[in-house]
Order: C-alpha cells, then structure tokens, then sequence
C-alpha cells in the first residue's frame, strides 16, 4: 500500500546551517507530494508541494524536487534559521483523496 | 475566527467514559477529515466527510468511533467507552475543493484517557 518513510529525529543544526530531510515513497502512479511544518502549539501548515515528477515545490527558502527515479521527496534548505524549529511532515495524496504522512521530523535550530 | 477551530484543547477522559470532539472548519470548506495523531508519530486518518456525507471511514480504529456533519459544516468525532490506547491528538482538517491537494488543520484535540 500507499505510504511515506521520513528520516528519524530529531535534528539538531547551528543558525544558517544546511538542511536535508530526506522522504521516500511508496505508491500505484505518481501522486501529489508535500511537505507540511507544524510549529509548536500550532495546527500543521501546507509548506510546499510538487504534482508531478521533476516539478519542485519551494516557499520561505525550502524547496523539495520530485524524483521518480529514486520515490524520492527530499526538504532543503540553504541556511536555517531559528524560526524554523519545527516538526516537518512529508505526505502523498493517494487515489482515494487522503493524505499520508510520515511519521514526522523534528528540527531544532540553535542559534 | 478564519482557521479551523477546534474543541476543546485539551480533554481527560475516565476510561469507559464517552467523549465528543468537535470541529468548526473554515466556512464553505466541502472536505472535512479526521486524523489522529499518536506522540511521536504522523497523523493517520480516521474518516473524510464531503459536504454531509461521509465518504471513507476506513481509518477508524473500532465501532467505538463515530463522526458526523450533519449539516454540512460542523463536524463531531465521538468515542465511546474511551480505552487508554485512543489517547492521542485527533485532528480536524477541512478542504476548499473536492480534490483535497491542501488542507487546513486545526490545532488537534488532546485526549488524554486514565
């Protein structure tokens, strides 16, 4: 069946550090693919998504690039910021409409 | 208010006693799903209303769960004769569209069941 596999937390990185999470999946056909950020004591957020193979998603300096090769969904970031301590999900939309997320990545940035 | 709201925050439960959650989504919203979210983990879904009907139920975990929208815009998850195993954040996000490619979510409900 349809699911996500995100990379184990949590993550510890200095101010402006590199970031990578990474995210596979597995699915029938090419679903949707996103990336959701819940910051603490907030409901999750939509923070970018791709819909098709090759397509990158990007917004607040995060991006992520669909690969079919690889089932592939990777987040990046250039340089972190402390704001971006949160805890991120990777998700596919499945053929019956309902998202499936990982089991989530937490991100600590100390400044 | 312009998110999704919902209600209460925070709930303890007696095991063997009923609790009703519920979920006010972003006025107009047509999709209204459930999600439930152990500690530590993803949220898993329980159960998808569009407009008042309820289209997939799949995800409940027993006959001790239900859900509703009777109308088409507020949406109750009830549990009956609550188990510590349910324990755990349940979600309430609502959709624009009929293709659910962004949701809104709440910030959860905690249920905490002794």
């Amino acid at each position: 069946g349809n699911s996500v596999t995100q990379m184990e937390g949590p993550v510890t990185l200095s101010e402006e550090a590199f970031l990578t999470i990474n995210c596979t999946y597995t699915a029938t056909g090419y679903p949707s693919l996103f990336w959701y950020v819940q910051y603490p004591g907030e409901g999750l957020q939509l923070l970018l998504k791709a819909t098709k193979a090759d397509d990158k998603g990007s917004n607040k300096g995060f991006e992520a690039t669909y690969r079919k090769e690889t089932t592939s969904f990777h987040l990046e970031k250039g340089s972190v910021q402390v704001s971006d301590s949160a805890v991120y999900f990777c998700a596919q939309l499945n053929q019956g409409g309902k998202l499936i997320f990982g089991q989530g990545t937490e991100l600590s940035v100390k400044p | 208010g312009a998110g999704v709201s919902q209600s209460p925050r925070y709930k303890v439960a007696k095991r063997g006693q009923d609790v009703a959650l519920r979920c006010d989504p972003i006025s107009g919203h047509v999709s209204l799903f459930w999600y439930q979210q152990a500690l530590g983990q993803g949220p898993e879904f329980l159960t998808y209303f569009q407009n008042e009907a309820q289209l997939d139920k799949s995800g409940l975990p027993s006959d001790r769960f239900f859900a509703e929208r009777p109308e088409g815009s507020v949406s109750t998850l009830k549990i009956q004769r609550t188990q510590q195993e349910d324990s755990a954040v349940y979600l309430c996000a609502s959709s624009p569209r009929l293709v659910n490619e962004k949701l809104f979510f709440g910030s959860g409900t905690q249920l905490s069941v002794l």
